[in-house]
């Protein structure tokens, strides 16, 4: 089973920030925290990760708490086309392999 | 960007014959994953490849599923006697070095439909 807990589902209007949540209170020390998406039926698709210091990049921010129990991805700027599920994954001591759970539908109204 | 492709789109085959699926990752990835995903499931760990040999395996990759590398570019799964319970979204990913702190990234997968 997977190491995290999310909402199931979320929304948020178009142009503000979604701040989706995830919680990971037996994550271990060495083990990352990695955001999926999964639009429709098509592929996951790679966010954002981390370990233990907030991660940036061109698609999302990465915020972990200092205890690492849990994590939220911001979306700056939700648009539309964010409309998705979005899976937080810890990487369960650097196996080869992502448990996926079910992760979190977000909505994006216009 | 790099991207990982995999053909066929959408594979129509009767129970019981052999089905290959075929993906080429990202040109300089060592690692090479199938995932599959059940219609309204979760997606679900099959199995892991790295140095042409099996890293690691789940449950569901039992012995009628294989991978193979077959030339420096594939990365196949095959399924030699197919049930109607394989019918499924078949990803594949690759990611760069080992898995501790790199991402996997996946194809858009290939759509499997058991008749």
């Amino acid at each position: 089973d997977a190491k995290t807990t999310q909402p199931p589902s979320m929304d948020c209007a178009e142009g503000r920030a979604a701040n989706l949540p995830c919680n990971h209170s037996t994550i271990s020390g060495n083990e990352y925290v990695y955001w999926y998406r999964q639009i429709h039926s098509q592929g996951p698709q790679y966010i954002i990760h981390g370990l233990k210091n907030n991660e940036t990049n061109e698609m999302a921010s990465l915020i972990i708490t200092e205890d690492r129990k849990s994590s939220t991805l911001i979306l700056p700027h939700a648009t539309l086309r964010d409309t998705a599920v979005y899976y937080c994954i810890v990487d369960e001591d650097s196996s080869y392999k992502l448990i996926f759970g079910s992760g979190t539908r977000l909505l994006v109204r216009p | 960007e790099p991207e990982v492709t995999q053909t066929p789109s959408h594979q129509v085959t009767q129970m019981g014959q052999e089905v290959i699926l075929r993906c080429v990752p990202i040109s300089n990835h060592l690692y090479f994953y199938w995932y599959r995903q059940i219609l309204g499931q979760k997606v679900e760990f099959l199995v892991s490849f790295y140095n042409n040999e099996i890293s690691e395996k789940s449950e569901i990759f039992d012995d009628q599923f294989s991978v193979e590398r077959p030339d420096g570019s594939n990365f196949t799964l095959k399924i030699r006697s197919t049930k109607l319970e394989d019918s499924a979204m078949y990803f594949c990913a690759s990611s760069e070095e080992s898995p501790a702190g790199q991402p996997q990234h996946f194809g858009d997968g290939t759509r499997l439909s058991i008749l």
